[in-house]
């Protein structure tokens, strides 16, 4: 069984430029959810997405955006970066259905914006 | 809304001493209640979790908590601490549909002196 991946590991960025993170969700998941992880603190609710959709969202802002794929993988994707987006990006998948479900997380993905 | 917080940005013990680490929540209905440990450069990893079943809740690596709704706390303990244990730990909370993610504490520090 195939854990959480997200690629890439580590990302540099200038403020204003776009960005794409991207998540394989564990087998036989169906539904992501999308977390920024400031340093030193817990992580924060982004978004989720089930059947392709965005099915929650967190109080983030527009420029933040995603896309669930047929085979439940997933992209992040950030617009106009500012300083404050640097962070870690964790990806979780979990089975659809209750707060209950276990999510699972992938290793993340540190953004830093310069 | 929800929210959690985590008394004690950093908690140091004695290896073999008792470990406790203090969660309270707030929640508007009942909630999921969850513990994730992270080790350094890597993701999260589940300890355990409430689910209105039991309140006592036994998790991996010797770890257990309990619920106590007239507290509104979720304290995370263990008998024996082992080196191995250093790391930082977050508490989480959702309520029942899942669509809002999870809400993180800021979590605390663990560290283990020998």
């Amino acid at each position: 069984e195939t854990g959480v991946t997200q690629s890439p590991t580590h990302l540099i960025k200038t403020r204003g430029q776009q960005v794409t993170l991207r998540c394989s969700s564990q087998s036989g998941h169906n539904t992501v959810s999308w977390y920024q992880q400031a340093l030193g603190q817990g992580p924060q609710f982004i978004f989720q997405y089930y059947r392709e959709e965005e099915n929650g969202r967190g109080n983030f802002p527009p420029r933040f955006s995603g896309l669930q794929f047929p085979n439940y993988s997933s992209e992040l994707n950030v617009n106009a970066l500012e300083l404050d987006d640097s962070a870690l990006y964790l990806c979780a998948s979990s089975l659809y259905g209750g707060g209950h479900n276990e999510q699972f997380f992938g290793p993340g993905t540190r953004l830093t914006v310069l | 809304a929800q929210s959690v917080t985590q008394l004690g940005s950093h908690v140091s013990v004695s290896e073999g001493a008792l470990v406790l680490l203090r969660c309270n929540y707030s929640s508007s209905v009942p909630p999921y209640l969850f513990w994730y440990v992270q080790y350094p450069n890597q993701g999260l990893q589940l300890l355990l979790k409430y689910t209105s079943a039991a309140t006592l809740v036994k998790g991996i690596n010797g770890f257990e908590a309990e619920f106590k709704k007239s507290e509104t706390s979720f304290h995370l303990t263990k008998p024996s601490a082992h080196m191995s244990d250093a790391a930082e730990y977050f508490c989480a909370v959702t309520r029942g549909g899942g669509a809002d993610g999870l809400t993180f504490g800021k979590g605390t520090h663990l560290i283990i002196q020998p």
